[in-house]
């Protein structure tokens, strides 16, 4: 059964600093990998998705992330920091005809 | 504009009292479903449905009921509800399940008193 581990519930960084949210899965055949974005009071974000094409994956607002089939994960990164970036940020994974599971989410709190 | 719609956003009732949250998506997707939030948990799946009048249980199925009359919607009722269902409920829709990515409503604030 797919599942994904995000590791730490909360990470803190100042404005400027680089942004590194981590994300593990399990799957027993080629993932499809997702990263999604929750502000305030709102539903989730598509941020980017991995479907099988290139490892390192653009997404919206300077966001990308890298899938690295060897360490099983797709951390996501952004070089620096904005205030409007402090949100919850969510991990999933799916394959084909598989629904989707998400991790249970990591709070990113930017300091001025 | 697409999107999938919720309502009602926020609900305060009490034990008991049967209510209804509706879903209702305009891209014609074949794919939707319900999630629930809590804090330290993520999303956790209530249930699903992979098209019309086909509904299936997802990892926390008791105490909710759901149906799939149409292709754009997609209601959660709570026959009788409980206080350990008050949480965030999220309705979401894909094109088709697996490699596509979820559109999510805004969200429905549900407290059970």
């Amino acid at each position: 059964a797919q599942s994904v581990t995000q590791l730490g519930s909360h990470v803190s960084v100042s404005e400027g600093a680089l942004v590194l949210l981590r994300c593990n899965y399990s799957s027993s055949v080629p993932p499809y990998l997702f990263w999604y974005v929750q502000y305030p009071n709102q539903g989730l974000q598509l941020l980017l998705k991995y479907t099988s094409a290139a490892t390192l994956v653009k997404g919206i607002n300077g966001f990308e992330a890298e899938f690295k089939k060897s360490e099983t994960s797709f951390h996501l990164t952004k070089p620096s920091a904005h205030m409007s970036d402090a949100a919850e940020y969510f991990c999933a994974v799916s394959d084909p005809g598989n629904d989707m599971r998400f991790g249970a989410g990591t709070r990113l709190t930017v300091k001025p | 504009e697409a999107q999938v719609t919720q309502n009602p956003r926020y609900l305060i009732t009490v034990t008991g009292k049967k209510l209804t949250v509706t879903c209702s998506q305009n891209m014609n997707h074949e794919y939707m479903s319900w999630y629930r939030q809590d804090p330290g948990l993520g999303l956790r799946q209530i249930y699903y449905s992979m098209n019309v009048e086909v509904t299936d249980k997802g990892d926390v199925p008791e105490g909710y009921k759901v149906s799939r009359k149409e292709k754009r919607n997609f209601p959660l009722i709570l026959e009788s509800p409980s206080p350990n269902q008050t949480s965030l409920y999220f309705c979401a829709s894909s094109l088709l399940v697996g490699n596509q990515p979820q559109h999510f409503g805004d969200g429905t604030r549900l407290s059970i008193l």
